[in-house]
């Protein structure tokens, strides 16, 4: 069955420290795969996408995500963190060729310590 | 451009009353979807359309029903609200074909009491 894991339900960072969160994925066929935040009270922006290609891919706001194929996960990083990147975030996986069939797993709520 | 608006954003019900929730993009994008998130579960796939007068079903349709009549709007509707339907509600748009990348609206928080 396809799933999305997002291990961490809540993390908490100082301020310009470093960031992963992880997402793990189980699809049967090559998915492509997100990163969306959320900030409070407002939709889902992407942050991030991957296809195809270089597995490390680089998204808006200095996040990167790395696909890792024999891992099945696509782990979010951030090389400092800033006090408005306090959200939550969520990882997602679809097919290359269902749109009806994205899944989103159940977020990661990221707080930033000053 | 104002990308996908929902209205309202808030809205609190009695068990039983009807309502439905509006959904409007000027992307022109063919396909849209409504997702509802609740706490610890992410968001999950109502009902979706992928063109002007077609909709289709969801992993959980249940309690809604779907309307496009126009490319640019998408409408859920709640005919007999019930409390497991208290959630956040997400309308979405993308483009048609390949590696769809979303764009979400604000959302409507919906109380049923």
């Amino acid at each position: 069955a396809q799933s999305v894991t997002q291990p961490d339900i809540h993390i908490t960072v100082s301020e310009g420290a470093s960031l992963e969160l992880r997402c793990n994925y189980s699809y049967g066929a090559t998915p492509y795969l997100f990163w969306y935040v959320q900030s409070p009270g407002q939709g889902l922006q992407l942050l991030l996408k991957y296809f195809s290609g270089d597995t490390l891919v680089q998204g808006i706001k200095g996040f990167e995500a790395e696909f890792k194929r024999s891992q099945s996960s696509f782990n979010l990083r951030k090389p400092s963190v800033h006090w408005s990147d306090a959200a939550e975030y969520f990882c997602a996986v679809g097919p290359r060729y269902n749109f009806n069939k994205f899944y989103f797993g159940s977020g990661t709520k990221l707080n930033v310590k000053p | 451009n104002a990308g996908v608006t929902q209205t309202p954003k808030f809205r609190v019900l009695k068990t039983g009353q009807s309502m439905t929730l509006l959904c409007a993009q000027d992307m022109n994008h063919e396909y849209m979807y409504w997702y509802r998130q609740d706490p610890g579960m992410g968001l999950r796939l109502i009902h979706y359309s992928v063109g002007e007068g077609t909709t289709a079903k969801g992993e959980v349709p249940d309690g809604y029903n779907v309307s496009r009549l126009k490319k640019q709007n998408f409408l859920l509707g709640l005919e007999s609200a019930a409390p497991s339907q208290t959630s956040v509600y997400f309308c979405a748009s993308s483009l048609a074909g390949e590696g769809l990348e979303q764009f979400f609206g604000p959302g409507t928080r919906l109380t049923v009491l």
